[in-house]
């Protein structure tokens, strides 16, 4: 199975800051990562396909990049909305596997 | 409007059963890939089952195989988790997501708002 690792576990950042969170695949998933964004209590959303396809009606603020076994997500300018959790998720192999979890709260 | 609705959760005793539903609308039911995953109280996304499209092929992470089963009917636009022999820790919220395909690269666009299954005595 491909394990999906995540880091930070959580980050404390300010409205208008930069930030990158990182995934990293057990093996090579060539560009086979999507990104998903949670907030408390809702269905995950999905942001970035492909490592770095942005889906439909997600803010230009939001990039991904990496192939092969390392991820990111970034988030160029922090908005109030912003503030949740984040989950990659790799679909190299049909046995799909989560990270666990990036929680981005405010500073 | 494109949309998954959960239904069938609750309250269930160890080694009891449950079956999920999830009604799709607003697509072509039956083109679609379709996965169930779960999220257990505070804890973070994991997958659970996979079916195809025409319902030929199916795959479960390990904590579930032998004792869930998932299912299709596309002319009811509906997909199923049966699950038997549930433990304490199949407590979760489940989901069901749609699969769209671009480039190769598979991903789920679409997500229900989940059904909550309690395993308790």
């Amino acid at each position: 199975d491909i394990q999906m690792t995540q880091s930070p576990s959580s980050l404390s950042a300010s409205v208008g800051d930069r930030v990158t969170i990182t995934c990293r695949a057990s093996q090579s998933i060539s560009s086979y990562l999507n990104w998903y964004q949670q907030k408390p209590g809702k269905a995950p959303k999905l942001l970035i396909y492909a490592a770095s396809s942005l889906q439909s009606g997600v803010p230009s603020r939001f990039s991904g990049s990496g192939s092969g076994t390392d991820f990111t997500l970034t988030i160029s300018s922090l908005q109030p909305e912003d503030f949740a959790t984040y989950y990659c998720q790799q679909s190299y192999s049909t046995l799909y596997s989560f990270g666990q979890g990036t929680k981005l709260e405010i500073k | 409007e494109v949309q998954l609705v959960e239904s069938g959760g609750g309250l269930v005793q160890p080694g009891g059963s449950l079956r999920l539903s999830c009604a799709a609308s607003g697509f072509t039911f039956s083109s679609y890939e379709m996965n169930w995953i779960r999220q257990a109280p505070g804890k973070g996304l994991e997958w659970v089952s996979y079916i195809s499209s025409s319902g030929s092929t199916i795959y479960y992470a390990d904590s579930v195989k032998g004792r869930f089963t998932v299912s299709r009917d596309n002319a009811k636009n509906s997909l199923y988790l049966q699950m038997n022999s549930l433990r304490a820790e199949d407590t979760a919220v489940y989901y069901c997501a749609r699969v769209n395909l671009k480039r190769f690269v598979s991903y789920m666009d679409v997500w229900g708002k989940g059904t909550t299954v309690t395993v308790s005595s």
